[in-house]
């Protein structure tokens, strides 16, 4: 049972350039989230989902798209990198649809540096 | 707006001395409550959590936390801490979506 898998572990873009930080989970959860943790700020909500096909903004979501086009997966998009988005990125999911009561489980994080 | 504001960025404690670290909340509806902890290099791992019942839960390592509603409040406990729970700590709420404080960094001495 892999739980959170999340891909890559570590990246360095160029601005302007794209990329897609990719997650995954095979516990069959609904609500799955991305987050991004910078010093001092904790983890800041980017983008979460509710289910395959719906998805919502989170604190930060300026720069990021998601998609949900099935359960286990939920690829983060970087459209345009640029250095304010260096930061270290966590998916997370958790089992249920309407409200993430239960606990919540994390991906190793991906380390993004944009120079 | 759903929101949650921890107390103090940085402790620094002796090895056996008492913690307890605060955590405040803001959301109208019902919510369930989250203490997790992130060890140097690592992703977070669940400490406690409330849903509902007892307001004071215990959780791994020795940890607890104080549910108190009119208080808005979740704040983390533990008797005597040791050196190896150094790491960050984050209180979390969901209302309808599952929301972080900025974190606690905790240094224990030896």
């Amino acid at each position: 049972n892999a739980g959170v898998t999340q891909t890559p572990k570590f990246q360095v873009l160029k601005t302007g350039q794209s990329m897609t930080l990719q997650c995954a989970q095979d516990m069959n959860h609904e609500y799955m989230s991305w987050y991004r943790q910078d010093p001092g700020m904790g983890l800041r909500l980017i983008h979460y989902s509710v289910g395959a096909g719906i998805t919502d903004q989170g604190e930060v979501p300026n720069g990021y798209n998601v998609s949900r086009s099935t359960t286990e997966d939920f690829p983060l998009r970087l459209l345009s990198a640029a250095p304010s988005q260096t930061s270290v990125y966590f998916c997370a999911s958790s089992l249920s649809r309407s409200r993430p009561n239960t606990e919540a489980f994390f991906g190793q994080g991906t380390r993004l540096t944009v120079v | 707006a759903q929101s949650v504001s921890q107390h103090n960025h940085h402790v620094i404690l002796s090895e056996a001395a008492s913690l307890e670290l605060g955590c405040n909340y803001s959301y109208g509806g019902t919510v369930n409550l989250f203490w997790y902890v992130q060890y140097p290099g690592q992703h977070l791992q669940l400490l406690l959590k409330y849903f509902s019942g007892d307001p004071l839960v215990k959780g791994i390592k020795g940890f607890e936390a104080e549910f108190i509603k009119s208080k808005f409040s979740f704040n983390l406990r533990k008797p005597s801490v040791q050196w190896s729970d150094t790491a960050e700590y984050f209180c979390a709420v969901t209302g309808d979506k599952l929301v972080f404080g900025a974190g606690t960094i905790l240094r224990v001495k030896s």
